[in-house]
């Protein structure tokens, strides 16, 4: 059974940057796994973030940007707001299915 | 704007079915994947499947022996059942609109808590 790995969590200062991996039990993470980004806040529904490794939706702030990193998916924010605390959370393709990794959670301090 | 909203019993008895249905306003079904996503409490995401418009699907490889998806264009509803179910079926379930076979989930309905109890 494929395994998609998150930091389990970290910190970060108002107004730094952060980076989230996202590692697959299968290997590398190429463009081919089509890597999604989502954010969640307590009590409310995942908004999705980023779409396709580095594809930004009309409603994601510039500072959030996708990338490929050491053959991990990743999620850079860099000018942190207090907003931005949240669990944030991967998705990849394998095939035509996809897994959840299982999580990051992301406090502002 | 798309909006979508589960619907279904909030209480499922263990052995039973599950069975829930999304509602889309603002899009028509086509060329999308309609997806389901869940969360147990306390828990992580987990992606159940998606169906396609024209009717194909993808199933969770660990429940896709239990899992059935339907789509209805007319009513543009889509639904999830799910077999046999125990206490670890106890969950958040979302449905979400997939845009391609890149794009998993653009566009959530704010999920429906089924909790299996006897």
């Amino acid at each position: 059974q494929t395994v998609v790995t998150q930091e389990p969590s970290l910190t970060v200062s108002p107004g730094g940057t952060v980076t989230l991996t996202c590692a697959s039990s299968t290997g590398a993470v190429t463009r081919s796994s089509y890597p999604n980004w989502f954010q969640q806040k307590p009590g409310r529904a995942p908004r999705a973030l980023i779409y396709n490794t580095d594809n930004r939706y009309s409603w994601t702030p510039a500072r959030f940007s996708g990338s490929l990193l050491g053959g991990r998916a990743a999620l850079t924010l860099s000018g942190v707001q207090p907003e931005d605390e949240a669990e944030y959370y991967c998705l990849l393709s394998f095939g035509g299915s996809w897994v959840f990794g299982g999580g990051t959670e992301l406090t502002v301090l | 704007q798309v909006q979508l909203q589960e619907s279904g019993p909030g209480v499922v008895k263990p052995s039973e079915t599950l069975s829930l249905t999304c509602t889309v306003s603002g899009d028509s079904l086509s060329n999308n994947y309609w997806t389901w996503i869940r969360q147990p409490p306390g828990k992580g995401l987990e992606w159940i499947g998606y169906i396609f418009y024209r009717g194909s699907t993808s199933y969770n490889p660990s429940l896709k022996s239990r899992v059935s998806m339907s789509v209805d264009t007319s009513k543009k509803q889509f639904s999830l059942k799910m077999r046999s179910v125990t206490a670890a079926d106890t969950a958040v379930y979302y449905c979400a609109r997939g845009r391609g076979f890149y794009e998993a989930a653009d566009s959530w309905g704010q999920g429906t808590l089924v909790i299996v109890s006897a």
